[in-house]
C-alpha cells in the first residue's frame, strides 16, 4: 500500500466552478502538509503548507487538513483556465527529513 | 523567490557516457532531495540527504550517485547512462523553521539517452 493516495484524474470542470483535491494517507506520524502545483514541463512550485488539522486559506486557496481521517484537501474556488496544472500533495514526518508525494492529480479548467 | 538552479536544463548524450547534473541553492538550506519524473507520472525519490557528508538511497534504484562536500552542492553523478534513464530529473531543497515547511524545487534537467 502506498503512503500517500492521490486519484490521477484527469479532472476537468468548466471555469468558475470549485474544485476539490484530495489526497488520503496510512502513516500517522506525518505532521505537515504541503500541496505543489505543476505546470507541463516545470518543476513543482509550493501553493500551500499547514501543519495542524484544520482549514488554512490564501486567496482562491484552502487547504484542509484532517488528521483522525488521514484525509487532506485542496479547494479552489473561483477556477481560472491558468489554474490547469497537476496538483501533488506531499506530506512529512516532524523529526525526518523524507517527504512523500502524491502522484497528482491532472486538473483542466474549460473557459 | 527561491533560489535552486539545476544545470544543464536539457541534455542529450549517447549511451555509456559519465555525466554529471549539478543542483546548487544558496538559501543554506540542510536538507536537499533528488526526484526523477517521467511526463505526466509521479515524483520518484532517488537520493536526498540531510547536510554536508550525509546522503541516503531513495525508493527509486536509479543506478547514480549523489555527494555532499558543501550545503549548496548537490550532484547527481550517472556513471554509465542508458536509454533508461532518460527523464526529467528535480532537485529540491528544504527549509523548516518553527511549524512552517517549504520545499522548492529547481527547474528540471531534461535528459534524453540516445
Amino acid at each position: 500500500q502506498k503512503e500517500v493516495e492521490q486519484d490521477p484524474g484527469p479532472l476537468s470542470v468548466p471555469e468558475g466552478a470549485i474544485v476539490s483535491l484530495n489526497c488520503t494517507y496510512s502513516n500517522s506520524a506525518f505532521q505537515y502538509f504541503m500541496w505543489y502545483r505543476q505546470y507541463s514541463r516545470k518543476g513543482p512550485e509550493l501553493l500551500m503548507y499547514t501543519y495542524s488539522s484544520g482549514n488554512k486559506e490564501d486567496g482562491r486557496f484552502t487547504a484542509q487538513v484532517d488528521k483522525s481521517s488521514k484525509y487532506i484537501s485542496l479547494f479552489i474556488r473561483d477556477s481560472q483556465p491558468s489554474d490547469s496544472a497537476t496538483y501533488l500533495c506531499a506530506m512529512g514526518y516532524s523529526s525526518a527529513s523524507k517527504i512523500i508525494f502524491g502522484s497528482g492529480t491532472r486538473l483542466s479548467i474549460r473557459p | 523567490e527561491a533560489d535552486i538552479y539545476q544545470t544543464p536544463r536539457y541534455l542529450v548524450i549517447g549511451t555509456g557516457k559519465k555525466i554529471t547534473l549539478e543542483c546548487s541553492q544558496t538559501m543554506g538550506h540542510d536538507k536537499m532531495y533528488w526526484y526523477q519524473q517521467d511526463p505526466g507520472m509521479e515524483l520518484h525519490l532517488i537520493h536526498y540527504s540531510y547536510g554536508v557528508n550525509s546522503t541516503e538511497k531513495g525508493d527509486l534504484s536509479s543506478e547514480s550517485t549523489v555527494s555532499r562536500i558543501r550545503t549548496e552542492h548537490f550532484p547527481l553523478t550517472l556513471e554509465s547512462a542508458r536509454p533508461s534513464h532518460t527523464s526529467q530529473y528535480l532537485c529540491a531543497s528544504l527549509n523548516r523553521e518553527g511549524m512552517n515547511t517549504e520545499a522548492f524545487f529547481g527547474q528540471g534537467t531534461r535528459l534524453t539517452v540516445v
